[in-house]
C-alpha cells in the first residue's frame, strides 16, 4: 500500500516561476527522502530530511517536514527547462525494516 | 565507479512464460531493493535485501514472483507464468548498510506480457 501521497499530480510552470510540491504520509517515519525521475530512466535521489529536522537546503531545493501533520513539501526555486521530471517523496517507515516506500508522484513541466 | 546495471532494459515475452530480470547492484552496497511502476505511476515495493539477513517480502503481489540474490551481489527477480498485469518497469535500487542512505536505481526492465 502506498505511504506517500503526493499533491499535486502534475504541475505546469513557467521557466523561472517557483515550483511547490507536497507529499503526506500515513504513519511515523525515521526519515523521508525526495526522488526525481527523467522520462525512461531510473529514480536519483535529490535530498533526505530526519524526522527531528524542520527544514533543509540542497541549491535551490528547500525541503519541509511537519511530522505534526504528516506532510513535507518540495520547492524549486527558479526553474529551469531541465526541471521538467516526475517527483517523488519516499518515506523511511518506524514500524517497519528499512525499506522506502514511494509515493505517486507529482509530474512538473517547465516551460521554456 | 559503475552504477547500478540491470538486464535486459527490453523484455517482451508472452503470456504463460517465465522471465528473469538481473540486477548488478554497486560494488560495496549491502542493501538491493526491487520495485515495480506502472505506467505514469508511483513504485510499488517488491522485496529488499540486506547482507545475509532473510529478505523482506512483503511486497511481493503473488507465489509467482520470486527473487535470489547470490553472493550478496546479483540478483535475479524471476516472474512464472507471466500475465498481462505484470506488464511494467522493474527497478532496481541498491544502497550502503546504513539507515538513511540514499537508494540508487538502475534504469530499469521494461517487461510487456503480449
Amino acid at each position: 500500500s502506498q505511504q506517500g501521497e503526493e499533491d499535486p499530480q502534475a504541475l505546469s510552470i513557467q521557466e523561472g516561476e517557483n515550483a511547490t510540491m507536497n507529499c503526506s504520509y500515513k504513519t511515523s517515519i525515521n526519515n523521508l527522502q525526495w526522488y526525481r525521475q527523467n522520462s525512461g530512466r531510473g529514480l536519483v535521489h535529490l535530498i533526505l530530511i530526519r524526522s527531528n529536522e524542520r527544514e533543509k537546503h540542497s541549491g535551490r531545493l528547500r525541503v519541509t517536514l511537519d511530522t505534526s501533520k504528516k506532510s513535507s513539501s518540495l520547492l524549486i526555486t527558479a526553474s529551469r527547462a531541465a526541471d521538467t521530471a516526475s517527483y517523488f517523496c519516499a518515506t523511511d517507515r518506524l514500524d517497519s525494516s528499512y525499506k522506502l516506500i514511494f509515493g505517486s508522484g507529482t509530474r512538473l513541466l517547465v516551460r521554456p | 565507479g559503475a552504477g547500478v546495471s540491470q538486464s535486459p532494459s527490453n523484455k517482451v515475452t508472452e503470456k504463460g512464460k517465465d522471465v528473469e530480470l538481473r540486477c548488478d547492484p554497486i560494488s560495496g552496497h549491502t542493501a538491493l531493493y526491487w520495485y515495480r511502476q506502472s505506467l505514469g505511476q508511483g513504485l510499488e515495493f517488491l522485496i529488499y535485501f540486506q547482507g545475509n539477513s532473510a529478505p523482506d517480502k512483503s511486497g511481493l503481489p503473488s507465489d509467482r514472483f520470486s527473487a535470489e540474490r547470490t553472493g550478496g551481489s546479483v540478483s535475479t527477480l524471476t516472474i512464472q507464468r507471466t500475465q498481462q498485469e505484470d506488464s511494467a518497469v522493474y527497478l532496481c535500487a541498491s544502497s550502503s548498510r546504513d539507515r538513511g542512505s540514499p537508494l540508487h536505481f538502475g534504469n530499469g526492465t521494461r517487461l510487456t506480457v503480449t
